[in-house]
């Protein structure tokens, strides 16, 4: 079955970018009609939807995020990616990347996340 | 941007008992709802989508119901594995797609 794994630094300094990737194995990034999302949770807090990708390039960002965020995808890694520039220690969180049922806008398919801290 | 806000925010309950938790909507968003579980250390679980139809694989305790804006999550006999933090969402209006604030289903 489809599976997600994100990978990117733990640690990522003030004012730099954060950098992650969701690699996709058991299917491909390019097939099917998905939005392909990151999703960040700061620690004991709520969710927030970041954005998403699909038909191989095409992209939705949250307003609240859309000047500091790009997500890209490498369909020969089958991997897509999410750069968020400018981070504060507000940006700390578990990030996640998913998929959605199939251009419906709810989430069937997550990783595991990884925590990004944000500190000097 | 819909604001989710999730009633009450801790939840006691006894194993066996019913558990039932509230989400609104700041407007609409018809039946493009979800509800998730999520345990500590894991990802966010897909309970319930179109606000009532079980996720593949979701016992059959667990119920959902509502549109517009107010929508219910029901389960109707708390098993251990059920406690908890459950999170909706609305998918009618994005972006940005919102998430309400979750409420936890502790043991009483």
């Amino acid at each position: 079955q489809v599976q997600l794994q994100e990978s990117g630094p733990g640690l990522v300094k003030p004012s730099e970018t954060l950098s992650l990737t969701c690699t996709v194995s058991g299917g491909s990034v390019s097939s099917g009609s998905y939005f392909w999302t990151w999703i960040r949770q700061p620690p004991g807090k709520g969710l927030e939807w970041i954005g998403y990708i699909y038909n191989s390039g095409s992209t939705n960002y949250n307003p609240s995020l859309k000047s500091r965020v790009t997500i890209s995808v490498d369909t020969s890694k089958n991997q897509f990616s999410l750069k968020l520039s400018s981070v504060t220690a507000a940006d700390t969180a578990v990030y996640y990347c998913a998929r959605d049922g199939g251009y419906t806008g709810y989430f069937d398919l997550w990783g595991r996340g990884t925590l990004v801290t944000v500190s000097s | 941007e819909i604001v989710m806000t999730q009633s009450p925010a801790t939840l006691s309950v006894s194993p066996g008992e019913r558990a039932t938790l509230s989400c609104r909507a700041s407007q609409s968003v018809s039946s493009n709802f979800a509800w998730y579980q999520q345990k500590p250390g894991l990802a966010p679980r897909l309970l319930i989508y179109g606000a009532s139809t079980r996720a593949t694989g979701i016992p059959a305790r667990f119920s959902g119901s509502g549109s517009g804006t107010e929508f219910t999550l029901t389960i109707s006999s708390l098993q251990s594995e059920d406690f908890a933090v459950y999170y909706c969402q609305q998918y009618n209006n994005w972006p940005p797609w919102t998430f309400g604030q979750g409420t936890k289903v502790e043991i009483k």
